[in-house]
């Protein structure tokens, strides 16, 4: 069974700190992977994509990839207020289908 | 708007009636996926479309669901004889490669 495992959190960080949120993978044929963003009642975002060890910058968002310790995390730089919201890692199905394999969300509450 | 669309964005409908969902996905995606999430879960496939054929369908999808995408454009995901299980959000996603796009979603409840 692959899986994509989070910290289900709430991960609660004070406006202006740094927001670290981590995700393991099982499935050692993984190449790619996905963070989205998801509020309240909406639906996932897709913010940051990643396929190759090593760090991912965009803007105030980093992901890192470890494919040796099956290990993704974004980080979040300098936290707003409206980065509060449900984080989700996902990685596609190594089949043809590539269907997304989700991971159950970190919940992130950024303090004013 | 060139994103996924989906409509209608809310259904509530009484137990053991149907409904239908339909999907508008970026006008050059081959690919379709319906999801359905319910409160505090990731996502949970459906079924897949490549082009109009329907590739893959969840061994979790009961015969009550069925869902379509002719001419390999929009897509409808039907429900007959809903049951109050199947109140959840319904995502539809589409991509050209491996980064998925989701549309706004439907919410759909069921008394």
């Amino acid at each position: 069974q692959k899986e994509v495992e989070q910290n289900s959190g709430p991960l609660s960080v004070p406006e202006g700190a740094i927001a670290s949120l981590n995700c393991t993978y099982s499935d050692r044929g993984s190449q790619s992977f996905f963070w989205y963003r998801q509020y309240s009642g909406k639906s996932p975002e897709l913010i940051m994509s990643i396929y190759s060890n090593g760090d991912k910058e965009d803007g105030r968002f980093t992901a890192q990839l470890n494919k040796a310790s099956q290990y993704v995390s974004l980080l979040i730089r300098d936290s707003q207020p409206s980065d509060s919201a449900t984080y989700l890692c996902a990685a596609p199905n190594a089949g043809n289908n590539r269907k997304l394999i989700w991971g159950l969300g970190t919940s992130l509450a950024v303090n004013p | 708007d060139t994103g996924v669309s989906q409509n209608p964005r809310h259904k509530i409908t009484k137990r053991g009636q149907n409904v239908t969902f339909r999907c508008d996905p970026i006008s050059e995606h081959n690919r379709l996926y319906w999801y359905r999430q319910t409160l505090g879960q990731g996502p949970e496939f459906l079924t897949y479309f490549q082009n109009e054929a329907q590739l893959e369908k969840s061994r979790l999808l009961s015969d009550r669901f069925s869902a379509e995408r002719p001419k390999g454009s929009f897509s409808t995901l039907e429900i007959q004889r809903t049951e109050q299980g199947d109140s959840a959000m319904y995502l539809c996603a589409s991509s050209l490669e491996v980064q998925a796009f989701f549309g706004q979603g439907t919410r759909l409840t069921v008394v």
